[in-house]
């Protein structure tokens, strides 16, 4: 089956760059999402198809897919960007996978 | 606003079923597919299955197939997800979320039902 590889965790100094890896078999034929979840929320889209912002996600959250990583970068992290984020992608038509998880702490 | 209001926490005993409702407003219900996630405590999310809203057409996580079933009902728009035989691991938070498609994202989610399988 197919799998998702994240690093476990990210740190990141507020104001600086946050990056969180992705990796999987020819991820970079296939489109990913990113997901950020908050304890005891409901996971919140971030990116998908690789690059897209949904509204109301702020511009200081971007997505690239590169070979067999995608990318989600978080340029001036700040405190409120601290969660677990997670990829995702379809595996076929009709077979959807996720990431195992990032915890990224800002501190 | 779009929302996606799923029913309340369930206890059942090994063995059971249990059926978790996800009413949808604010859209046309019929123009997207809702898929099923479910996410055991502590741990990452796991796709149990899509069903497209207008026309029932279901796929299910190969882990899953012959034990969920995902149905819909457009008069209501509320999607349905019934999971049989549980067993101890299925203990978990299960969302609903909508989908624009293959290769698109989850874009709303349900508030989560915790789901508890204990004797």
């Amino acid at each position: 089956s197919y799998e998702l590889t994240q690093p476990a965790s990210v740190s990141v100094s507020p104001g600086q760059t946050a990056s969180i890896t992705c990796s999987g078999d020819k991820l970079g034929n296939k489109y990913a999402s990113w997901y950020q979840q908050k304890p005891g929320q409901s996971p919140v889209l971030v990116i998908y198809r690789d690059t897209k912002r949904p509204s109301g996600i702020p511009e200081r959250f971007s997505g690239s897919n590169s070979g067999n990583t995608v990318t989600l970068t978080i340029r001036g992290a700040q405190a409120m960007d601290e969660a677990d984020y997670y990829c995702q992608t379809w595996d076929s038509s009709t077979s959807v996978v996720f990431g195992g998880g990032t915890k990224l702490t800002v501190l | 606003q779009v929302q996606l209001v799923q029913s309340g926490a369930e206890v059942e005993k090994p063995g059971a079923s249990v059926t978790v409702s996800c009413k949808a407003s604010g859209y046309s219900f019929s123009s997207y597919g809702i898929s099923w996630v479910r996410q055991a405590p502590g741990q990452g999310p796991e796709w149990m299955g899509w069903i497209g809203a207008s026309d029932g057409d279901a796929y299910y996580a190969q882990r899953l197939q012959g034990r969920v079933t995902m149905t819909t009902d457009t008069s209501t728009t509320t999607a349905y997800m019934e999971l049989r035989s549980l067993i101890s691991d299925d203990t978990a938070v299960y969302y609903c979320a909508r989908g624009r498609g293959t290769g698109e994202g989850f874009d709303y989610w349900g508030q989560g039902t915790l789901v508890i399988v204990s004797s």
